[in-house]
């Protein structure tokens, strides 16, 4: 159990379009998704947590009008990546959190992950 | 302000040996410790998770240590294999948060 799917794996495209990557739990709710971005050999840097309803939580840095989050059901979380440019090239990983109780879980179940570059 | 220290370097060990990784930290009590494993490309995967009033837990071959007073955290994977050949990355929480800050992660690396 705890499948975190994410689509695209991979993806290339043209400076000043917009990327989307969508994050799934498959076989939990989840109504706390996180959207980390990560660079090679570099920790994992939480960019945003995503609560399903409600408007997202930006780490401080990140630019929430440069980088959309929707989270319009409880397995379905989306990050939007606008206008891309090549320094926004990096892999982007979701995560989902189970809830047990009404209360969030520690454990995070991360999907496979999306490399983005930006020509 | 709060720091992890995971060693930068990787770790060489030969198969069947014991491999040990080490997760310090400064300037936070942490209530959990986890420790996931992420493969080139890859999403983290959840491994283990101890909290602060626990001093050891197992799961297979793995096994966590978790020092409070000396604010360390230890991971040994006995009986090493080479598909144990991954970057682990320990994760640490405080009370009544679900968002844990992540290391920076230790490269192991097991020889046949």
């Amino acid at each position: 159990g705890a499948v975190v799917s994410q689509h695209p794996s991979r993806v290339i495209c043209k400076s000043g379009t917009s990327v989307k990557i969508e994050c799934r739990s498959l076989d939990f709710q989840a109504t706390t998704m996180f959207w980390y971005r990560q660079f090679p050999k570099q920790s994992l840097m939480l960019m945003a947590t995503s609560n399903e309803g409600s408007k997202a939580t930006y780490e401080q840095g990140v630019e929430k009008d440069k980088f959309l989050i929707n989270h319009a059901s409880l397995t379905l979380s989306t990050l939007t990546v606008t206008s891309a440019h090549p320094e926004d090239s990096s892999f982007y990983i979701c995560s989902a959190v189970g809830v047990a109780g009404g209360i969030p879980q520690e454990t995070q179940y991360f999907g496979p992950g999306t490399r983005l570059l930006v020509l | 302000s709060q720091k992890i220290e995971q060693n930068s370097e990787a770790l060489n060990i030969q198969e069947g040996k014991t491999a040990t990784l080490t997760c310090n930290y400064t300037n936070y009590s942490p209530a959990y410790l986890q420790w996931y494993r992420q493969d080139p490309g890859r999403g983290p995967v959840f491994l283990l998770l101890i909290r602060e009033n626990e001093k050891e837990k197992r799961k297979e071959r793995l096994k966590v240590t978790f020092d409070t007073t000396l604010k360390q955290s230890l991971f040994h994977i006995t009986a090493s294999q080479p598909a144990d050949s991954a970057t682990y990355l320990c994760a640490l929480g405080s009370g009544g948060s679900y968002i844990p800050t992540f290391g920076r992660g230790t490269s192991l690396i097991v020889h046949p």
